[in-house]
């Protein structure tokens, strides 16, 4: 099962770091997890992605268990530009599976 | 500028009249997909392809065939289009290296089947 599991919607306030967590309790040892991000229907942008150490970029800090099961994806000073559905997914070879997402909602 | 061109990006068509939507990347990428995204299910794989002659079935490949006779182009073919077709498309692509390679998706393309 090449599935992850994200909670549907999220609520952050503006200025505040937004934590989104993913479950991948099945990935094997060469996957790698990649989060994406869809602002209203314009095609998925990507974030961040990892293998087993913590990353971070411009955009976001991803964050990876030890036992790489689970990922937390985290926007450090969320904006209003960050509402969007974020993408937690497995590279599986090259059938690339997205799941439903998580809506973060930015509260003013 | 490195992207992902989709065309049409809006079409409205009936049922049974063959269509094409077209895809063109200029990354010289490997790998490239479409994707189906409708209310409540996400995103969903229709067919991926690794390089060119190679293409794969995704997750929901019925009702649509795909070519990819030349690296940069890789059109989604809706032989006998059907109400259930109804969605909006991506496109994407990444270099080939396995399991690592960001996806570049397209704007999109929202096609109506009446």
């Amino acid at each position: 099962d090449a599935k992850t599991t994200q909670p549907p919607s999220m609520d952050c306030a503006e200025g505040r770091a937004a934590n989104l967590p993913c479950n991948h309790s099945t990935i094997s040892g060469n996957e790698y997890v990649y989060w994406y991000r869809q602002i209203h229907s314009q095609g998925p942008q990507y974030i961040i992605h990892g293998l087993k150490n913590n990353e971070t970029n411009e955009m976001a800090s991803l964050i990876i268990t030890e036992d790489r099961k689970s990922s937390t994806l985290i926007l450090p000073h969320a904006t209003l530009r960050d509402t969007a559905v974020y993408y937690c997914i497995r590279r599986l070879g090259d059938k690339i599976i997205f799941g439903k997402g998580t809506r973060l909602h930015i509260l003013p | 500028e490195a992207q992902v061109t989709q065309n049409p990006r809006y079409l409205i068509t009936v049922t049974g009249k063959k269509l094409t939507v077209t895809c063109s990347q200029n990354m010289n990428h490997e790998y490239m997909s479409w994707y189906r995204q409708d209310p409540g299910l996400g995103l969903r794989q229709i067919y991926y392809s690794m390089n060119v002659e190679v293409t794969d079935k995704g997750d929901v490949p019925e009702g649509y065939k795909v070519s990819r006779k030349e690296k940069r182009n890789f059109p989604l073919i809706l032989e006998s289009p059907s109400p259930n077709q109804t969605s909006l498309y991506f496109c994407a692509s990444s270099g080939y290296r396995r399991n690592t390679g960001e996806l570049f998706f397209g704007e999109g393309s929202r096609l109506t089947v009446l």
